[in-house]
């Protein structure tokens, strides 16, 4: 079971916008704006696509967009495209110098 | 452009100690940044498994802390992990990445494409 909560899978049309759920505790999400989202294609290394909470690394699609409230962080894809389609991962800082990572979700495009 | 390069055997015995190495390009491993390997067990999340910055400074997982042993050889420009006493649960895609700051926290922002282990008598 991993440290971090996501949904197995959620879906959207073109065009439409989804949100991702990521649910910790308040030792890791809740106690630390040090929250990552990242994008992995089938047999692609996972690629940092929000940090501190909502800030997107230059060259990530302001389409993408990260926000917070208590222990649960989120990931928004807005105006969905096809490409969108991968494996998203949430991670957070935990204390002590240790990360957690989420389970990860796929988000298929329809 | 900085990139890691992930090897080792793709198959360890239960019981053994799983050796495996991140060879880093375009960067060096002596820069002022940790390094980290996270792992990805088929069809599941990602876990990490620790970090290591150039002067063998470390900190791993709590639920690994007892079997792994990273280190860095900064002639090579290469990264190091050993994982003891390995078991099925252990298989699982390992990465290694680059840890850095940006905004107010430090992230991992490059990866390598990963290694399979698998683990099988």
């Amino acid at each position: 079971q991993s440290a971090l909560t996501q949904p197995a899978s959620v879906s959207g049309s073109p065009g439409q916008s989804i949100t991702i759920s990521c649910t910790g505790t308040s030792s890791d999400v809740g106690g630390y704006n040090y929250v990552s989202w990242y994008q992995q294609h089938p047999g692609k290394a996972p690629k940092l696509m929000i940090y501190d909470v909502s800030k997107r690394p230059s060259g990530v699609s302001y389409r993408f967009s990260g926000s917070k409230s208590g222990n649960t962080a989120s990931l928004t894809i807005s105006g969905l495209q096809a490409e969108d389609e991968a494996d998203y991962f949430c991670s957070s800082y935990r204390s002590s110098d240790t990360w957690v990572f989420g389970g990860g979700t796929k988000l298929t495009v329809l | 452009q900085v990139q890691l390069q992930e090897s080792g055997p793709g198959l360890a015995k239960p019981s053994e100690t799983l050796s495996l190495t991140c060879t880093v390009s375009g960067y060096s491993i002596s820069n002022n940044n940790y390094w980290g390997w996270i792992r990805q067990p088929p069809g599941k999340g990602l876990e990490w498994i620790g970090s290591i910055f150039h002067s063998g400074s470390s900190y791993y997982n709590p639920s690994l802390k007892s079997r792994v042993t990273m280190s860095v050889d900064t002639s090579k420009n290469q990264l190091s992990l050993r994982l003891s006493s390995v078991t099925a649960a252990d298989t699982a895609l390992y990465y290694c990445a680059r840890r850095i700051q940006l905004g107010t926290w430090f992230y991992f922002d490059t990866w390598g494409q990963g290694t399979l282990v698998s683990v099988s008598s």
